[in-house]
């Protein structure tokens, strides 16, 4: 079965930047558009990029979205960061007709 | 505006049947597919399943084929998860999502409903 790979946890200051990782396990993950969603403590999640490195509207510039087929990966990017950014943050992709999460990277803005 | 609101939380006990529901509105709900995430306590997230209330055409994962229904009313622009004999397993946070245009990925959550399942 696919499956898709985050680190537990990152971890940065505020006004820096930080990047997550999310590695597909087989096949190609450019085969497949790339969703990250973010779930501050408490709240549902949101979308934050949708295929690849789209944001939808209110999200702002600072998150951007991409994808290395060399290592099979996607990213997030978050600069200028914000005590407001702490979050889980979830990839998520498909495949065999079925939508598949990452197990999520929790970020801590300290 | 789109909005998914979600009906509230629900406490059963273990054998209980249950269904849940979440309205869509601001939008075509016809057109757009609906699907189910679950999130066990301390939990990631996890696809159930999704249905295209135009002509309820529904897809499931394996993990959760059999274990639960999916279904819609488009006449009030609803769509519904359900079980008919809950476990204590199934204690969890339930969000629908809307499915985004052609990408398999959603763009709008609902605010989630909470089900406890308890004897």
């Amino acid at each position: 079965n696919f499956m898709l790979t985050q680190p537990h946890s990152v971890s940065e200051s505020p006004g820096k930047t930080v990047t997550i990782s999310c590695t597909g396990s087989s096949g190609s993950i450019a085969s497949n558009y790339v969703q990250w969603y973010q779930q501050r403590p408490g709240s549902a999640p949101t979308t934050v990029i949708y295929e690849d490195n789209q944001r939808p509207s209110g999200v702002p510039d600072r998150f951007s979205g991409s994808i290395d087929s060399s290592s099979n990966s996607a990213s997030l990017t978050i600069s200028g960061l914000k005590t407001e950014d702490e979050a889980d943050y979830y990839c998520q992709s498909y495949d065999s007709s079925t939508w598949v999460f990452g197990g999520g990277t929790k970020l801590t803005v300290l | 505006e789109v909005q998914l609101v979600q009906s509230g939380a629900e406490v059963k006990k273990p054998g209980e049947s249950l269904k849940i529901s979440c309205k869509g509105s601001g939008y075509s709900f016809t057109s757009y597919w609906i699907g189910w995430v679950r999130q066990m306590p301390g939990k990631g997230l996890e696809w159930m399943g999704i249905i295209y209330p135009g002509d309820s055409d529904t897809r499931y994962s394996p993990s959760f084929q059999g274990q639960v229904t999916i279904s819609a009313d488009k006449s009030i622009s609803t769509a519904y998860l359900q079980w008919s004999s809950l476990k204590a397993s199934d204690t969890a946070m339930y969000y629908c999502v809307r499915r985004y245009g052609g990408t398999q990925g959603c763009d709008y959550w609902g605010q989630g409903t909470l089900v406890t399942v308890s004897s």
